[in-house]
C-alpha cells in the first residue's frame, strides 16, 4: 500500500458546483496533514494545514479522521480558477521528517 | 523577489553527461529540500539539509545522485552520468526550523530533459 494515496480524477464539475477530494494515509503514526494546490507547470503551493479539529478557509474546508486515516478536501462554490491539482502531503513526526505527498487529484472546473 | 530561485530553468542534455542545478532558499530559512516530480506523479523526496548537515537521503538518491549545502545557504544537486530515467522536474524548497516542513515554499523548479 502507497503511503500516501489519492483518486487521480480527473474531477470535471460546473462553476458554482461542490467538490470533494479525500486522500488516505498509511502510516497511522502521521502526525501533520496539507493541502497543496499545483497549477500546470508551475511549482506547489500550500493551501491549507489540516488540524484534527477540521478547518475552514473560505470556501475550502479540510478534514481529518485519524480512525480512518484520511483526510479530506472540500470546495464550495467552485471558480474556474480553482482549476488545477490538489496534493495531499503527510509527515510522520511532525517537523522531523520529509513530507510525502501523493499523486494529486486534477480539477477542471467548466463554464 | 524574496522566494525559493532555482536555477537553470530548463535543461536539456545528452545522456551520460553531469548537470548541477542550483537552489537559494529563502534566506532566513534553515532547512532545504529537494524533490524530484515527474507528469503525473506527486513531488518525491530525495534529500534534506538543516543549515549546511545533510539530515536525510531517499533511497531514490542513486549514487549518481549529489546534493550539498556548503554554507548553510544555497544547495546544489548534482547528477552524474544522467540517464534518460533522470528526466523530471527538480524541486527545491525551503522552510523554518521553527516550523519544520509544516510550511514548504517550493521555488519554480528545474525541468531536466535527457536525451
Amino acid at each position: 500500500r502507497k503511503e500516501v494515496e489519492q483518486d487521480p480524477g480527473p474531477f470535471n464539475v460546473p462553476e458554482g458546483a461542490t467538490v470533494a477530494f479525500n486522500c488516505t494515509y498509511s502510516n497511522s503514526a502521521s502526525q501533520s496533514f496539507f493541502w497543496y494546490r499545483q497549477d500546470c507547470r508551475k511549482e506547489p503551493k500550500l493551501l491549507m494545514s489540516v488540524y484534527s479539529s477540521g478547518n475552514e478557509d473560505g470556501r475550502f474546508t479540510a478534514q481529518l479522521n485519524r480512525a480512518s486515516q484520511y483526510i479530506s478536501l472540500l470546495i464550495r462554490d467552485s471558480k474556474l480558477s480553482d482549476s488545477a491539482t490538489y496534493l495531499c502531503a503527510v509527515n510522520s513526526f511532525s517537523g522531523n521528517t520529509p513530507l510525502v505527498f501523493g499523486k494529486g487529484t486534477r480539477l477542471s472546473v467548466i463554464a | 523577489d524574496t522566494g525559493v530561485s532555482q536555477n537553470p530553468r530548463h535543461k536539456i542534455t545528452k545522456r551520460g553527461q553531469n548537470v548541477t542545478f542550483r537552489c537559494d532558499p529563502i534566506s532566513e530559512h534553515n532547512r532545504l529540500y529537494w524533490y524530484r516530480q515527474t507528469l503525473g506523479q506527486g513531488p518525491e523526496f530525495l534529500t534534506y539539509f538543516q543549515n549546511e548537515a545533510q539530515l536525510e537521503k531517499s533511497r531514490l538518491l542513486s549514487d549518481r545522485f549529489s546534493a550539498e549545502r556548503p554554507k548553510g545557504s544555497f544547495s546544489t544537486l548534482e547528477i552524474q552520468r544522467t540517464e534518460q530515467g533522470d528526466s523530471a522536474m527538480y524541486l527545491c524548497a525551503s522552510s523554518p526550523a521553527s516550523l519544520g516542513n509544516e510550511k514548504l515554499f517550493f521555488g519554480s523548479g528545474t525541468q531536466l530533459s535527457v536525451l
